[in-house]
């Protein structure tokens, strides 16, 4: 089945540092690739997306590009924030269908 | 805001009981679906409405059961609750059933413990 696998956390950094968080998946045919983020005590909020290979995805300063040939989305911002602390999750759907699948999330702490 | 409202916010309750959580999409929208985020199991997907009717189902138990309303809310309902039920239950809406891509607004959650 579908699957996706990202970074293990905490990953702490300094005020304007460079993030990068790993994401990779499993799947067949041609799946959306979103990262969500969940800020402390809300509920997930879409961050970008990207529905077919080579679409780079970005908001907010966060990018991220589907690589189907290493079937991974990486998230990448070069400068962080204190505010962009919070949990990011990378997920795929399958094309036609709305069922979502979850990595286990990357908790980002960023300091001043 | 995303536009998706939950209740409760908080739910404690003891082992055995029967609790129901509601949800209340965006407007407009057709397609509720319903996740559990436990620390040790992460965030699952749990089952999805569209329109009133079951479109997907996901890692659900059989002790849990939903259903989406005539007037579009959807309710999900937990018995013989046990310790490991205790998590953040979050409800998503999205526009339309398929297509290339729906985003799904997320709820600001239950949270559940089971004492």
């Amino acid at each position: 089945g579908d699957s996706v696998t990202q970074m293990e956390g905490p990953v702490t950094l300094s005020e304007e540092a460079f993030l990068t968080i790993n994401c990779t998946y499993t799947a067949t045919g041609y799946p959306s690739l979103f990262w969500y983020v969940q800020y402390p005590g809300e509920g997930l909020q879409l961050l970008l997306k990207a529905t077919k290979a080579d679409d780079k995805g970005s908001n907010k300063g966060f990018e991220a590009t589907y690589r189907k040939e290493t079937t991974s989305f990486h998230l990448e911002k070069g400068s962080v924030q204190v505010s962009d602390s919070a949990v990011y999750f990378c997920a795929l759907t399958p094309g036609g269908y709305q069922k979502v699948t979850f990595g286990t999330g990357t908790k980002l702490q960023v300091i001043p | 805001d995303s536009g998706v409202t939950q209740t409760p916010k908080h739910l404690i309750t003891a082992t055995g009981q029967r609790v129901t959580l509601r949800c209340s999409p965006r407007s407009g929208d057709l397609s509720v679906y319903w996740y559990q985020q436990s620390l040790d199991q992460g965030l699952q997907f749990l089952i999805q409405y569209y329109n009133g009717e079951e479109r997907a189902k996901g890692n659900i138990l059989e002790r849990f059961s939903a259903q989406q309303f005539p007037d579009l809310h959807s309710e999900l309902n937990l018995s013989s609750l046990e310790l490991g039920d205790s998590a953040l239950y979050f409800c998503a809406s999205s526009a339309r059933l398929a297509g290339t891509y729906n985003e799904q607004f997320f709820g600001p959650g239950t949270r559940l413990t089971v004492l």
